[in-house]
């Protein structure tokens, strides 16, 4: 079936440092989203990239949604401490009702 | 708060009980969804309702699971005779229905342990 794979499974990072995760289809999604989960909370929509090599900012994070529109990255930029949770991207499939399929997450440690 | 809830937040139950958790979504919403989360993984889709209509059911959803929302408002999952493989943190999102441009709206979810 439809899967979306993200890497890496961890990420431990020091404060200020960058972090990226990144996120592969093995179909081509309609739409991609991003959530973050702060540890013992749920889900919470960032964004979502539709167009075909979009990129999107909000302040530290860059999110960008591949021209085959089947690999997506979010990347931030001098993490804080407050950055801590678990990232997920969510593939919209096209033709396929009206489920989105979730990456297993990237969880992000930052050590002040 | 006008965001999704549910209930109960946390639920204990022997093998062989039946359980049943209720959503209520964001009043305005047409979509309703429920996902199962495992410690480590995202969530996975179960099933999801267009107003009270049930468009979809993942095939993770065994017989033993059903849900409803009959009025197309709050939602109910249930499970029949537990297992302790049913151990997980059950959510619900609501969502506009604007197909592939969906946002979906979390709640905080319903955690079961089966014993």
């Amino acid at each position: 079936g439809q899967q979306v794979m993200q890497i890496p499974q961890y990420q431990h990072v020091q404060e200020g440092e960058d972090f990226t995760t990144y996120c592969n289809s093995s179909t081509t999604l309609s739409n991609i989203q991003w959530y973050k989960q702060r540890p013992g909370g749920h889900p919470v929509f960032l964004i979502q990239l539709v167009k075909s090599g979009e990129v999107k900012k909000q302040k530290r994070l860059t999110f960008q949604f591949g021209e085959a529109k089947k690999n997506s990255s979010l990347h931030i930029t001098a993490t804080q401490t407050t950055d801590v949770g678990t990232y997920f991207c969510a593939g919209w499939i096209y033709n396929q009702g009206g489920k989105l399929i979730f990456g297993q997450g990237t969880e992000l440690s930052v050590k002040p | 708060d006008t965001g999704v809830s549910q209930n109960p937040r946390h639920k204990i139950t022997k093998r062989g009980q039946n359980v049943t958790f209720r959503c209520d979504p964001i009043s305005e919403h047409n979509r309703l969804y429920w996902y199962r989360q495992t410690l480590g993984q995202g969530p996975e889709f179960l099933t999801y309702f267009q107003n009270e209509a049930q468009l979809e059911k993942s095939r993770l959803l065994s017989d033993r699971f059903s849900a409803e929302r009959p009025k197309g408002s709050f939602s109910t999952l249930e499970i029949q005779r537990t297992e302790q493989g049913d151990s997980a943190m059950y959510l619900c999102a609501s969502s506009f229905g604007q197909g592939e441009l969906d946002t979906q709206y979390f709640g905080p979810g319903t955690r079961l342990t089966v014993l």
